[in-house]
């Protein structure tokens, strides 16, 4: 069993449509949790990260930890056709250690259609 | 401004032969990480190094092999190109941080 579960997709949605992606983790020590966006042949960027657990905001993007049932999510609201990537979930556990040792889930291919 | 840099972009090789993938930061980031990304399994983590003269392997290192000998590089060498090697490779570094690492462009490679 992966220490990362993200669900492939592909996932299809019309614009301006709420977009709910998750992951579910066994892994107890993590701490960190990260979405990264990723387009068709570039590099992953950080999105958004959250310690522990709780909710983040950053404009139409909101980070969920739920760290009681091993499970994380992000909302798109308002989703536009720029959105369309592959989102990644990512975590790290915590102590200088574990530094940039990020565990990836499979990634979730969202496109956004006008 | 600051950056990583991969190459070659893209890369067809035999197998059996040895081949080596170039990483250079300009973010004089301690820390540098190798990935590959593979349809089904997302980024796994091949090799790593927080610091000069520093590595470590990750979950999928057997077959490959890196260096660092200064700040801003860590090359990714495969001894003996195999095609389950074939894959997008992403090099990554980060700060002290625990939370953000910048990833490069990658580089596709075939192994034929």
């Amino acid at each position: 069993q992966k220490e990362v579960e993200q669900d492939p997709g592909p996932l299809s949605v019309p614009e301006g449509a709420i977009v709910s992606l998750n992951c579910t983790y066994s892994n107890s020590a993590f701490q960190y949790f990260m979405w990264y966006r990723q387009y068709s042949r570039k590099g992953p960027e950080l999105l958004m990260y959250t310690y522990s657990s709780g909710n983040k905001e950053d404009g139409r993007f909101t980070a969920q930890v739920d760290k009681s049932s091993k499970y994380i999510s992000l909302f798109i609201r308002d989703s536009q056709p720029s959105d369309s990537a592959t989102y990644l979930c990512a975590m790290s556990a915590r102590g200088s250690s574990n530094t940039g040792k990020l565990i990836f889930g499979q990634g979730t291919t969202l496109q956004v259609k006008p | 401004d600051a950056e990583i840099t991969q190459s070659p972009r893209h890369k067809i090789t035999e197998t059996g032969r040895q081949v080596t993938l170039a990483c250079h930061q300009t973010w004089n980031h301690n820390n540098m990480f190798w990935y590959r990304q593979d349809l089904g399994h997302g980024l796994r983590l091949i090799h790593y190094s927080y610091g000069v003269q520093d590595t470590n392997k990750g979950e999928v290192s057997d077959g490959y092999s890196v260096s660092r000998s200064n700040t801003e590089d860590l090359p990714l060498t495969l001894e003996s190109a195999a095609s389950s090697q074939t894959s997008v490779y992403f090099c990554a570094s980060s700060g002290n941080r625990e939370t953000e690492a910048f990833f490069g462009q990658g580089t596709r490679l075939t192994v034929v």
